[in-house]
């Protein structure tokens, strides 16, 4: 079954350290992969999919097909970066997400 | 204002009755999606609908029931039947391409409290 798994549910890191969210999937062929956020009184909207090789607000995310992750990494955390965190992946015309970790940025 | 319109954003509902949550878009989307939200368990999907007249269940569905009459309109029936009703609700839409890019629009959510 395709499954999205994120292993913390809260992450807390001090301003200007590193951020690093674990997404691992199980999927059997080639996965479509996604983070979406939810900032404080926000709508959940796409942060960046793995297929773009993007970096969104200095965020970046790599497929790893042997370790089947997509971790979600920014080197400098920013206050403006606490928000949910969910990772997702196409499955069948819909979207299956993870758990959510919900990331802290301590001043 | 274009967008995703949910309502109402608070309700609230004695065991036992129905209640239906409204979700309205104006995007010309044509697959439209009901995710239930709880901490720590993320969204689950409720049910979704690639067209209109036509819907499927997620991976959820039990306890609850839709209707897609019209492209704009999804609403989602909360029944008595649904043993933990008390959650947050997000319904949300997807461009009418032919292929899922992976981007849903999400509406701003409707939290149901079952007293």
């Amino acid at each position: 079954a395709q499954r999205v798994t994120q292993p913390e549910k809260l992450l807390s890191v001090f301003k200007g350290a590193p951020v690093e969210l674990k997404c691992n999937y199980s999927y059997s062929g080639s996965p479509e992969l996604f983070w979406y956020v939810q900032y404080s009184r926000q709508r959940l909207q796409l942060l960046l999919r793995h297929i773009s090789r993007e970096s969104i607000k200095g965020f970046t995310a790599d497929l790893n097909k042997g370790e089947t992750s997509f971790h979600l990494k920014k080197p400098f955390a920013q206050e403006e970066d606490s928000a949910m965190y969910y990772c997702a992946l196409i499955s069948a015309q819909k979207l299956v997400f993870g758990q959510g970790t919900r990331l802290t940025i301590n001043p | 204002d274009g967008g995703i319109t949910q309502s109402p954003k608070y309700l609230f509902r004695k065991e036992g009755q129905n209640v239906t949550l409204s979700c309205e878009q104006n995007l010309n989307h044509d697959a439209m999606y009901w995710y239930r939200q709880d901490p720590g368990q993320g969204l689950r999907l409720i049910y979704y609908s690639q067209i209109v007249n036509d819907f499927q269940k997620g991976d959820i569905a039990e306890g609850y029931s839709v209707s897609r009459e019209k492209k704009e309109s999804f609403p989602l029936t909360v029944t008595s039947a649904q043993k933990n009703p008390t959650a947050f609700y997000l319904c949300a839409s997807r461009l009418p391409s032919g292929g899922f890019t992976g981007e849903l629009f999400f509406g701003e959510g409707s939290r149901l409290t079952v007293l």
